[in-house]
Parts: C-alpha cells; structure tokens; sequence
C-alpha cells in the first residue's frame, strides 16, 4: 500500500558528472511520468511511459537525458555530463492508467550540480 | 504546444475571504485536474473534471470547467489557514500523440493569514 517513492530524495554532484535518479511506482500502476519543477511552479512535463514503453518523451531537454521503465515498473531517470542548469527537483508521478488519469506523485529528488 | 494559464500567480487574503483561482487555454482538454501542494511534499489530486460546464463542490471548495473544455475555475468560500498552498491545474491531452500527457498550469501561491 506504500505510495510513489523516489531515490535518492536528494543528490549532489558535480559538474560533468552522470546521475540516476530513481521512480518506484504504485505496485500495479500503468503510467508512470517523470517531471522536473521549479520553486513555486507547475511540474514540468519530461517523459511517461505505458507498461515498459516510452510513450512520449517530446520534453526531455537534449540528448543527456534519456529515462527507461525496462520490466514496466521501477524507472530511471538519467542525465549524463551534468551542468548546472540541470540542478532542480525531480518529481516521479504514476497512475493507475493512461490518458491523463488521476497521478500521484512521489516526493521528488533535489538534484543539485555544483 | 497546449499551454494552460493560471491567474493569479500569487494571492495573499485574510481568513474568511472568498477567492477564485483561473485557469484558461485556447485548446481543449478531455479533462482538468486541481492538483495541491503543500511544501516539500509533492501535488495531490483535489479533483478532476471531465464535462463541459460540470460543476464539483469539495467541501469549501468550488470547481467548474468551462462548456467549451478550455478553461476551469476553482472557488475558495470562507477561506482558512489550512488552505495555504500551491493550487495546480492540469489539463489532459484530448488524443493524438500527446494523448496521456498532462500540461500544468504555472500554479498560484494562496496564503491565508489568520
């Protein structure tokens, strides 16, 4: 019965450096999406997948952030090379099916690169 | 790209005052969700709304989507401390590539004073 969990809850890397950020759904859930938000500000959309398959990955910044869910559970999250820029709080949502049904969200991992 | 506008961005009141939170696009969605976040945790599903012109009441809490599915309003009446937060809308894709896909709005920061 344990919600959307994520790990780490809070990273910091250097610059340059390769990170993986990681998304335990809902036991059983279907979708599972990825998001980054700012302070105070709407979750961005990054990626979601079906099961196994990434459905859409239209926001995904450049070619450093790349996200697989191979078994259609636990996803990654990873950005290689690291900037600054990248540093901001991750958020990993899930829902019971697709076509923008109720998601809940875990509680994000604070990426920091320094 | 959809994007959804939510107004005000920030909004400060005295407890027992009544306020309205916007939220409008120029594209349909199939439907619209009212997300709240408290601090350091992440959104949390208030309601969705699915009809043209529906209207859902949440306890204090008054939300209505627009008949042309392009916009939703949420009413707070008689607000309380407790209500402080980040008040998200997201609109789900109606189909087509995106379909599954949530565009959030920018949020509104409510403080409630006591």
């Amino acid at each position: 019965g344990a919600g959307v969990s994520q790990s780490p809850r809070y990273k910091v890397t250097k610059r340059g450096q390769d990170v993986a950020l990681r998304c335990d759904p809902i036991s059983g859930h279907v979708s599972l999406y990825w998001y980054r938000q700012a302070l105070g500000q709407g979750p961005e959309f990054l990626t979601y997948f079906n099961y196994e398959a990434q459905q859409d990955k239209s926001g995904l910044p450049n070619d450093r952030f790349s996200a697989e869910r191979p078994e259609g559970s636990i996803s990654t999250l990873t950005i290689q090379r690291t900037e600054q820029r990248d540093s901001a709080m991750y958020r990993c949502a899930s829902s019971s099916r697709g076509g923008g049904h109720e998601q809940y969200f875990g509680p994000g991992t604070r990426l920091t690169v320094t | 790209t959809q994007l959804l506008e939510q107004s005000p961005q920030f909004l400060s009141i005295q407890e027992g005052e009544n306020l309205t939170v916007y939220c409008n696009s120029s594209s349909v969605f199939s439907s619209l969700q009212w997300y709240r976040q408290e601090p350091g945790e992440g959104p949390v599903l208030l309601v969705t709304v699915v009809t043209g012109g529906e209207v859902k009441k949440l306890k204090r809490l008054t939300f209505q989507f627009g008949d042309a599915r392009k916009d939703s309003s949420l009413h707070i009446t008689a607000a309380q401390p407790g209500d402080t937060g980040l008040y998200l809308c997201a609109g789900a894709n109606a189909g087509g590539t995106s379909y599954g896909k949530l565009t959030f709005g920018q949020g509104t920061i409510l403080t409630v004073h006591p």
